[in-house]
């Protein structure tokens, strides 16, 4: 069975600060992909970035950096000078490779608070 | 290019009633999931289509149901509403079963009372 924890419910930050949001996997699968989606108070779920299990190399968008590490199955994502438009409630999900794989399994979701 | 659109976006209906949500992919992809989120249970998987073919199904009592039409619409359909049902029902698309990524739609927002 597939599972994704995010720990941290919520976290509150002021503007400017570097907040990291932790994301820890279950699987059996060798081959399955991890994902971050964004959920703003719109209802929308906005895609961030997909990691397949074979490419441990970390990636940095812009203020958005991800640390894939295999070895603690985990996959946590930076925000680096959070701003007020980075509130929202960010996901983690998996996609395995076998059985009824093609779903996604998320995480509880931490809500990202960032205040002035 | 268009998104993946849901309708309709809100939606009250009274407890044993049922109800057709909707779902336009995004032009060229044949694989569309559906997800029930609610506030205790979190994003919980209902079923998947890939044309016209249902490739796989989450546990979901078969009130809840849905077919995938030639043109890679979707449609899901919950009949005998109960207030559990309550959620926001979210659409995704996909061009390659998932692998490079899902894209979601705005979803629908159902009220059972």
């Amino acid at each position: 069975a597939q599972k994704v924890t995010q720990a941290q419910t919520e976290i509150s930050v002021v503007e400017k600060e570097d907040v990291t949001l932790d994301c820890v996997y279950e699987t059996r699968d060798t081959t399955y992909y991890l994902f971050w989606y964004k959920q703003p108070p719109s209802g929308e779920l906005v895609f961030l970035i997909r990691r397949n299990s074979f490419d441990e190399q970390n990636e940095i968008s812009g203020r958005y950096s991800w640390n894939f590490q295999k070895s603690t199955s985990s996959f946590n994502f930076t925000i680096t000078a959070s701003q007020v438009v980075d509130s929202a409630v960010y996901f983690c999900a998996l996609r395995g490779n076998t059985g009824t794989a093609s779903k996604l399994t998320f995480g509880t979701g931490t809500r990202l608070q960032v205040t002035l | 290019k268009a998104g993946v659109t849901q309708t309709p976006r809100y939606l009250i209906k009274t407890r044993g009633q049922q109800v057709t949500l909707s779902c336009s992919p995004i032009s060229g992809h044949r694989s569309v999931s559906w997800y029930q989120q609610t506030p205790g249970q979190g994003l919980q998987f209902l079923f998947e289509y890939f044309s016209e073919t249902q490739r796989n199904k989450g546990n979901f009592p078969g009130r809840f149901s849905g077919r995938q039409f030639s043109n890679s619409r979707s449609e899901m359909n919950v009949s005998t509403l109960e207030l559990g049902d309550s959620a926001l029902y979210l659409c995704a698309s996909s061009l390659a079963a998932g692998i490079m990524g899902y894209t979601f739609g705005s979803g629908t927002r159902l009220t059972v009372v």
